[in-house]
């Protein structure tokens, strides 16, 4: 089976403390994405990752940051959370090419208080 | 404003009731994937059209792409409790980034 995993499902931080959301994908796949879910818009890009130590902004990149020093694992870094950053967090990854699916993790529930 | 716009955001029916979400964009695209997310779960994929005009079936949900490949639809007949969740069409954009649309949430009573 293959799997995404997201290190945590529920995470309760206070304003100004540095979050890191871990995620990693035990298929082998070039594409690694972190998107924000909010009610009524959908998944929102934040960044993506097409290979090791390669990033790209996507939508909504703002107050965050990514990390991809290994293939199989990607981080989202939330530099000085802000109650505005309170969401659900989901990782997903994808292979080469331009029909292939996306998996997600179950997501990460972020609260910031 | 986003790139893929869906229609309606909210759909609440009887069981056994047919229904059509819409996904719509100005952009043409290559191909357009389907997914529904359950509650508490990651979204999960459920059909890549890939052909202008081009209409897939699985079992009751029936998925089109529309003939100039900018738009496209899904309709879901004799819809049961178990098709209950958030119905997102999603693109590939640029390289290798895959866009999502607003989504639809679909409730259907017993």
């Amino acid at each position: 089976d293959v799997k995404v995993t997201q290190s945590s499902r529920y995470l309760v931080k206070r304003t100004g403390e540095k979050v890191f959301l871990e995620c990693v994908q035990d298929m082998d796949h070039e594409n690694m994405f972190w998107y924000r879910q909010d009610p009524g818009l959908g998944l929102r890009l934040i960044y993506f990752s097409y290979d090791v130590k390669m990033k790209e902004k996507g939508d909504i990149p703002e107050g965050y940051s990514v990390s991809r020093e290994k293939k199989e694992r990607f981080s989202l870094i939330l530099e000085s959370a802000s109650t505005n950053q309170t969401s659900m967090y989901l990782c997903a990854s994808r292979p080469s090419g331009q029909n292939t699916e996306a998996f997600f993790g179950q997501g990460t529930r972020l609260t910031v208080v | 404003t986003q790139l893929l716009e869906q229609s309606p955001q909210f759909l609440s029916i009887q069981e056994g009731e047919n229904l059509t979400v819409y996904c719509n964009s100005s952009s043409v695209f290559s191909s357009l994937q389907w997914y529904r997310q359950e509650p508490g779960e990651g979204p999960v994929l459920l059909v890549t059209v890939v052909t202008g005009g081009e209409v897939k079936k699985l079992k009751r949900l029936t998925f089109q792409f529309g003939d100039a490949r900018k738009d496209s639809s899904l309709h879901i007949t004799a819809a049961q409790p178990g098709d209950t969740g958030l119905y997102l069409c999603a693109a590939v954009l640029g390289r290798r980034a895959l866009t999502f649309g607003s989504g639809t949430r679909l409730q259907v009573q017993p």
